[in-house]
This record gives C-alpha cells, structure tokens and sequence, in this order.
C-alpha cells in the first residue's frame, strides 16, 4: 500500500524554465510534508517542508504548494538549473505531536534539466 | 543544518560474514535515529528506529535479528546486518532528526553501500 505516489518517474525541463513535481497521499493523518533530493550514492538532502496549516511555503527557487482536500503536494523550482537534475522524493509524517517521527517516501520523480 | 555522518561509505564482505555501519549526529544530539534501504531506482524504505538506551522498533517484514540496532549514545547509531547474504546488498541510510527544531524535518547521512559476495 503505496501512501505517498509520486505518478511521473522522470521529468525534463529546459534550463531556465519552470520544473513541477507532483505528489499525492492517501493517509489522512499526515500533516508535514516534506521535499528531499537525492543524488546517486548518496543520502537525500533537504529541500523545503510544509506543515498542513499552510497551502505554501516558499524558500529561494524552490516553492511548494499544499491542496490538503486533494491530498496533493508539488514543489515548483523556478528557474530550473542544471544542477537541479537528480531524484526528488516527497515525504510526510503524522506529525511531532502525536510522537509519531516516522517518514513515509514517495517512489521518487527523476529530473533532468536540459541546458 | 544538522549533519550526520556514516561510516563506511562501502564496504564489500563475504556471505555468511556481518558488516557494522555507524551512523553519527555532528553538532546535535539525537534520541531517535532512524536506518532505511534503498533499492536499485527504488524508494527509501524504513527498516527501524533506534531509541537511545531502549530497543529499537522494526517495521514489518524486517528481520529484527538480522538487523541488529544498537543506540548506545545520544550521538551513534549502529546497524549490524549478520550473516549477511547477497540479497542484503543495498544501499542503507541513516537519518536523525535535530531536536532543536520544531519539526520533523530528518537529515540523512550520506549512505553506505553494502556488497555481499
């Protein structure tokens, strides 16, 4: 039971333009969500998180957008670089409060940026 | 940020030998750490969470006496994978989360890439 979908594996985008990764969940009792980047061989890195009292949360190039009644997240890069291109995974969690620190991963969405 | 730290980065071993991975919270002290698998163009998946001076609690399907977690400070983690055999060749990662902040955000050491021969 895949809780955290992330439908596109791959996506290419021209440098300089706008890149959108999308992700949906099905558990309703997730309230954080969460954007990593992933390169080869390596642990994810940080990107940019949203509680669910927010529909945005804004950080740099890097924006993400919460519909908690269509239990959707995307994070948009905007302009896209091409050091940008590596796997993104989106991940959420029940939340702190409930003492549940668990994070459940998205399949990952592979971007490219073209130069 | 918070960092942590992973040790060895790889290692290659023998079937039926074990393999310890060190897992290390840099500047923060860490009472939760947790260890994930990542397969070949697959998701992070979590194994367990290790709890600084109690047992460390495995999701399902995951051998707890295969995976031996030991949590014997605020600032290590260690997962020992016994008798290892090829299927176990993976990629494992540790995260913690930096209880300095409010919220849930972990960071992940940089992984270590297990081999079984």
């Amino acid at each position: 039971d895949q809780q955290v979908k992330q439908n596109s594996p791959s996506l290419s985008v021209q440098e300089g333009r706008i890149s959108i990764l999308n992700c949906d969940y099905t558990n309703s009792m997730f309230d954080y969500f969460l954007w990593y980047k992933k390169y080869p061989a390596e642990g994810p890195t940080f990107l940019i998180s949203i509680s669910s009292i927010k529909d945005k949360n804004e950080d740099g190039r890097f924006t993400v957008f919460l519909n908690k009644s269509a239990k959707h997240l995307s994070l948009h890069i905007v302009p896209s670089q091409p050091g940008d291109s590596a796997v993104y995974f989106c991940a959420a969690s029940e939340g702190s409060n409930f003492g549940n620190e668990k994070l459940t991963f998205g399949t990952g969405t592979r971007l490219t940026i073209i130069p | 940020g918070a960092v942590v730290s992973q040790h060895p980065s790889w290692v290659i071993c023998k079937s039926g030998t074990s393999v310890k991975i060190e897992c290390r919270s840099l500047d923060f002290q860490a009472t939760t750490m947790f260890w994930y698998r990542q397969f070949p163009k697959q998701s992070l998946m979590l194994m367990a969470t290790s709890n600084e001076g109690s047992k460390a609690t495995y999701e399902q399907g995951v051998e707890k006496d295969k995976f031996l977690i030991n949590h014997a400070s605020l600032t290590l983690s260690t997962l020992t994978v016994t008798s290892a055999h090829p299927e176990d060749s993976s990629f494992y990662i540790c995260s913690a989360r930096d209880p300095r902040t409010s919220t849930d955000t972990q960071y992940f050491g940089p992984g270590t890439r297990l081999t079984v021969l």
